[in-house]
């Protein structure tokens, strides 16, 4: 048990969908991320919420769609999508102290997305 | 650019001893972890070094050498459950983790 769930784990959708995931932390952290994970390749952060302020990767595309109602609860809302977004999306969550030091994230078991 | 090599796959046998390398060409350095993520599951931190030297923790140890972009993770007396992708991320001086593609390590018998 690390502390973040996310559902749902498994997500199958065509490209003309709508749908969400979702991301909530039970560890009491300020500050939430996206990532997105494909085969043989970095992890790709996408957005990052810290103390209600937004920081995101500018090279995502606007059909996907953060929400940060809380400090602990995270959205990605997904519309439109295309094959080549399949992947998996994990979440995170850290303490972020003064001194912008943010500590070690600690990781939900992802949401495996699959476009058709 | 800001950039992070590993090897993408090494193979060991139970028992013995490996060292996964990682370089990294970063804008800053604010520290280095090391990950751990088995398959089809979230990946779980190992390791934390922001001075050189080699921190030690059980079976794993982590060294860090800031002037050559240099770290290794060696993981001592290999167990099968250790098959995994090791994940080496730096935080630049933006405090943003910048990720490598992870290493998968493979344990034989």
């Amino acid at each position: 048990e690390t502390g973040v769930t996310q559902t749902p784990r498994h997500l199958v959708m065509g490209m003309t969908n709508k749908k969400s995931l979702k991301c909530e932390q039970h560890l009491g952290h300020n500050a939430m991320y996206w990532y997105k994970q494909s085969a043989k390749k970095p992890l790709e952060l996408m957005f990052v919420y810290s103390l209600e302020e937004r920081v995101e990767n500018n090279s995502v595309p606007s059909r996907f769609s953060p929400e940060c109602p809380n400090s602990s609860h995270l959205f990605l809302h997904l519309h439109t999508l295309q094959p080549e977004d399949s992947a998996l999306y994990l979440c995170a969550s850290s303490q972020f102290t003064s001194g912008r030091a943010y500590n070690e994230q600690f990781f939900g078991p992802g949401t495996r997305l699959t476009v058709l | 650019g800001q950039n992070i090599d590993q090897p993408t796959e090494m193979t060991a046998t139970e028992g013995a001893i490996v060292q996964i390398n990682c370089t990294y060409q970063t804008s800053g350095f604010n520290g280095l972890f090391w990950y751990q993520q088995h398959a089809g599951e979230a990946p779980t931190f190992l390791s934390y070094n922001v001075l050189d030297g080699l921190e030690e923790k059980g079976r794993f140890s982590s060294f860090l050498s800031r002037s050559k972009g240099y770290s290794y993770l060696l993981l001592k007396e290999l167990q099968m459950k250790d098959s995994a992708s090791y994940l080496c991320a730096v935080r630049d001086s933006n405090y943003q983790l910048i990720w490598g593609a992870g290493t998968k390590l493979i344990i034989k018998p």
